[in-house]
């Protein structure tokens, strides 16, 4: 099985600041990679595929990058709203793997 | 308007079976290979199985699950099931139905999901 990191496991911010969260793979997955929002409660919500591709209706200061096993996950000026846990997930295997996830909370 | 409505969880006895459905709407559920991913309490996700479109309908499955889980799908019905066996403590967990895109296999419908506890 391909398997899924995220850095790092939790971070604090304040709204407006910029964060990066990182997600590799055990293998090359070319940009198989897609990252979700979960709030406490909900299920899940995409907000980028195929490493880069904005989901649409997701708001522009969402932003993914990377090829082959290394992939971030960027927000620009962080919202209220954006308090939340991000996923990781691969669709290169057919057996699909999530990261652990990273849980952004208010600083 | 995309929905998927899962049902069928509960509470069960270690070494019991549970069924649980996935109710799709508002589009060609036959034309898309759907999972069920699921959220122990306080956890992250976990890919539990997929089963693709078309009439072959081939199905995968997450290693940890050593066969006691069967995905099934009934077109006719729009339906998606999940056939858990041989319950254990740890299946305790949310249980989401969620629709792959068929370029990627990105999941870009999800339902609210159904809740399975483990316990005697």
């Amino acid at each position: 099985d391909i398997q899924m990191t995220q850095s790092p496991s939790s971070l604090s911010a304040s709204v407006g600041d910029r964060v990066t969260i990182t997600c590799r793979a055990s293998q090359s997955i070319d940009n198989f990679l897609h990252w979700y929002q979960q709030k406490p409660g909900k299920a899940p919500n995409l907000l980028i595929y195929a490493a880069s591709s904005l989901e649409s209706g997701v708001p522009s200061r969402f932003s993914g990058s990377g090829s082959g096993t290394d992939f971030t996950l960027t927000i620009s000026g962080l919202q209220p709203e954006d308090f939340a846990t991000y996923y990781c997930q691969q669709s290169y295997s057919t057996l699909f793997t999530f990261g652990p996830g990273t849980k952004v909370h208010i600083k | 308007e995309v929905q998927l409505v899962e049902s069928g969880g509960g509470l069960v006895k270690p070494g019991g079976s549970l069924r649980l459905s996935c109710a799709a709407s508002g589009f060609t559920f036959s034309s898309y290979t759907i999972s069920w991913v699921r959220q122990a309490p306080g956890k992250g996700l976990e890919w539990v199985s997929s089963i693709s479109s078309g009439t072959a309908t081939p199905t995968f499955y997450a290693d940890s699950l050593k066969g006691r889980f069967t995905i099934s799908r009934d077109n006719s019905k729009n339906s998606l099931y999940l056939e858990m066996n041989s319950l254990r403590a740890e299946d305790t967990a949310l249980y989401f139905c969620a629709r792959a895109d068929p370029g990627d296999f990105h999941f870009d419908q999800w339902g609210q999901g159904t809740l399975v506890i483990v316990s005697s």
